[in-house]
């Protein structure tokens, strides 16, 4: 079966210092990996995804996320952190065709991003 | 700017009350999703569409039924609300079946006192 796990409930960052939020993913074929960010009282909004091809994909907001195959890893990450990025994260999983699963997104426990001045 | 939309944005009722959380897309997506959003930040998928008569119990067990008549409508229905489904309800829609990323809307935030 699928699942996606995000170790840290919590990343702190000072304002303009690089961030990481980070994920890990399993899933029976090859994923296709999304990130979203959620702020508070607002539903979830698609920040970047993997799919295929380049595995640093660049996103919204100046976010960008590198796939690892090898680490089965999709690391956020953003290089110079805004107090305003300040919100929570999903990682998410989806089998591709022909698995057995049948294309549900499946999202981490989220973690929660707090930016410092 | 997502064009998907539920209502009521914030609903506290009493027990044994039937409630219906709206949801509505207007970008034709033929796939619809209902995830339930625990106080502790989880989201668990209980339904989902992939068109018209077409739905799907999912991950998380639920009370709630779901109907799917028209392609941009997806409501969800509690016959008899209860504290336990005190929670938020977020739907979603999406283009693709497996590329397409979802389109969240704001969420509909249940309180059953």
């Amino acid at each position: 079966a699928q699942s996606v796990a995000q170790p840290e409930d919590q990343v702190n960052v000072a304002e303009g210092n690089p961030l990481t939020v980070k994920c890990t993913y399993s899933v029976s074929g090859n994923p296709y990996l999304f990130w979203y960010v959620q702020y508070p009282n607002r539903g979830l909004q698609f920040l970047l995804k993997y799919i295929t091809g380049d595995n640093l994909v660049k996103g919204s907001y100046g976010f960008e996320a590198e796939f690892n195959k090898s680490q089965t890893s999709f690391h956020l990450k953003k290089p110079s952190a805004l107090v305003s990025d300040s919100a929570l994260y999903f990682c998410a999983v989806r089998d591709t065709p022909g698995s057995s699963n049948t294309g549900k997104l499946i999202f981490g426990q989220g973690t929660t991003l707090q930016v410092k001045p | 700017e997502a064009d998907i939309y539920q209502t009521p944005r914030y609903l506290v009722i009493g027990t044994g009350k039937k409630i219906t959380l709206e949801c509505s897309q207007t970008m034709g997506h033929d796939k619809m999703y209902w995830y339930q959003q625990d106080p502790g930040m989880e989201l668990h998928l209980i339904h989902y569409s992939y068109g018209v008569n077409s739905t799907e119990k999912g991950d998380l067990s639920s009370e709630s039924t779901v109907s799917r008549i028209r392609t941009e409508h997806f409501p969800l229905t509690l016959e008899s609300a209860r504290p336990s489904h005190t929670s938020q309800y977020l739907c979603a829609s999406s283009e693709g079946p497996y590329t397409g990323e979802l389109f969240f809307g704001e969420g509909s935030r249940l309180t059953v006192l």
